[in-house]
């Protein structure tokens, strides 16, 4: 198993839409969370960290579910500049490193 | 003024060849980073420099070193070029140590293609 799962997609939704995808993680002693975007040939940038209580950042939402092992990200109001790829990523011990998923690609539609 | 900045951007190579992509951040970070991201678009950390010391090393052909002149520079010197080591390389910066709530910047990325 992977340390950090993603659903690759791509996920096609019409603007105006809400859509929502998670992120599991195998290791319980996760301990922080975050959610990046990556639009295409261009580098990751820091979406939101995913707080124990979860935090919403305007239209966006992220969760964490650790009973589960997984965080979600939550977009509603789909804007066709959304088109990106979300890469999940976890950090786990005091190594300094950071899991990253392959990232879910999320494609808006007119 | 770019925060993260790595050349060049597009690098393409024959097979066997010595290569180095070059990397600053101007945001006066303490650790920066190494990362490969394959065609299968994972990101998978090579190395990481804070202040100067490597801090990690991952199991990365040792045809790859990096080179930290100082805590804004890291650089990347590639020999003996393989086929394989086509990807897009990116550099990355971070405030403390990296690890937990660390946040990282990225450079734009290198597109690496080896003939």
């Amino acid at each position: 198993r992977k340390e950090v799962e993603q659903d690759p997609g791509p996920f096609n939704v019409p603007e105006g839409a809400t859509v929502a995808f998670n992120c599991t993680y195998s290791n319980s002693a996760s301990q922080s969370f975050f959610w990046y975007r990556q639009d295409c040939r261009k580098e990751p940038k820091l979406l939101m960290s995913v707080y124990s209580s979860g935090n919403e950042d305007g239209r966006f939402t992220a969760q964490l579910n650790r009973a589960s092992q997984y965080i979600s990200l939550l977009i509603r109001d789909s804007k066709l500049s959304d088109s990106a790829t979300y890469l999940c990523v976890v950090t786990t011990d005091s190594n300094y490193q950071l899991i990253w998923g392959a990232g879910t690609k999320l494609i808006i539609k007119p | 003024d770019t925060a993260v900045s790595q050349t060049p951007k597009y690098l393409v190579t024959q097979m066997g060849n010595d290569k180095s992509i070059k990397c600053e951040q101007n945001l006066g970070h303490d650790t920066m980073y190494w990362y490969k991201q394959d065609s299968k678009k994972f990101l998978k950390i090579m190395f990481s420099y804070n202040n100067k010391e490597l801090i990690i090393n991952e199991t990365v052909p040792n045809r790859f070193s990096p080179k930290s002149p100082d805590k804004a520079h890291l650089n990347l010197h590639i020999n003996s070029l393989e086929l394989g080591d086509s990807a897009v390389y990116f550099c990355a910066s971070s405030q403390g140590r990296g690890g937990f709530y660390e946040k990282l910047f990225f450079g734009s990325g290198t597109q690496l293609s080896v003939l």
